[in-house]
């Protein structure tokens, strides 16, 4: 069975704090991605990564960093965190050369930043 | 013009209704189409996935997509409590396609 996992459920963090999020995929897929969701805007995709030490800025990659030594694990760094990162983070992967390029995603972590 | 419009909801019908969501979008090089749900406090799942124009049925959900209107469906028949979640559409442009464009999502309520 698929499975995408992310290291925390929920996370409290204080402002300015280094802040890492974990993300592990069991399905060997080369796409991994980092999304936030917040109320009335969706999900805006942060960065993804088409491979081991490669990576894409999305939509919206400022104040965040990632790292992806190897391929099943994807990491989103807030290198100082602000209170308007307070956001549920979902972490998404897909297969390269599928029937179609399902997302298949983990259960989130709701962080929140005081 | 935003890429994807999606109508935020709630949604809330009783038990037993057919359910409409609905998506438009401005980009018609879009090929594929997809609906996923998310239940609360989890991550989302697909649902349905069209390719071009057309319905795809799948036990009590249809996936509809006009491509001419910009159009997309996704309709629920005998609406059960626990059809009860946030629906997002998705459209990418061709499998190569790495990023895949969300709606912001329907919250739909079915009332017992």
């Amino acid at each position: 069975d698929v499975k995408v996992t992310q290291s925390s459920r929920y996370l409290v963090k204080r402002t300015g704090e280094k802040v890492f999020l974990e993300c592990v995929q069991d399905m060997d897929h080369e796409n991994m991605f980092w999304y936030r969701q917040d109320p009335g805007l969706g999900l805006r995709l942060i960065y993804f990564s088409y491979d081991v030490k490669m990576k894409e800025k999305g939509d919206i990659p400022e104040g965040y960093s990632v790292s992806r030594e190897k391929k099943e694990r994807f990491s989103l760094i807030l290198e100082s965190a602000s209170t308007n990162q307070t956001s549920m983070y979902l972490c998404a992967s897909t297969l390269v050369g599928a029937s179609y390029n399902e997302q298949f995603f983990g259960p989130g972590t709701r962080l929140t930043v005081l | 013009q935003k890429e994807v419009e999606q109508d935020p909801g709630p949604l809330s019908v009783p038990e037993g209704a057919i359910v409409s969501l609905n998506c438009t979008y401005s980009n018609s090089a879009f090929q594929y189409f997809m609906w996923y749900r998310q239940y609360s406090r989890k991550g989302p799942e697909l649902l349905m996935y069209t390719y071009s124009s057309g319905n795809k049925e799948d036990g009590r959900f249809t996936a509809q997509v006009d491509k001419s209107s910009k159009y997309i469906s996704l309709f629920i028949r005998d609406s059960q409590p626990s059809d009860s979640a946030t629906y997002l559409c998705a459209m990418s442009l061709d499998l190569r396609d790495d990023k895949i464009i969300f709606g912001k999502g329907t919250r739909l309520h079915i009332l017992p």
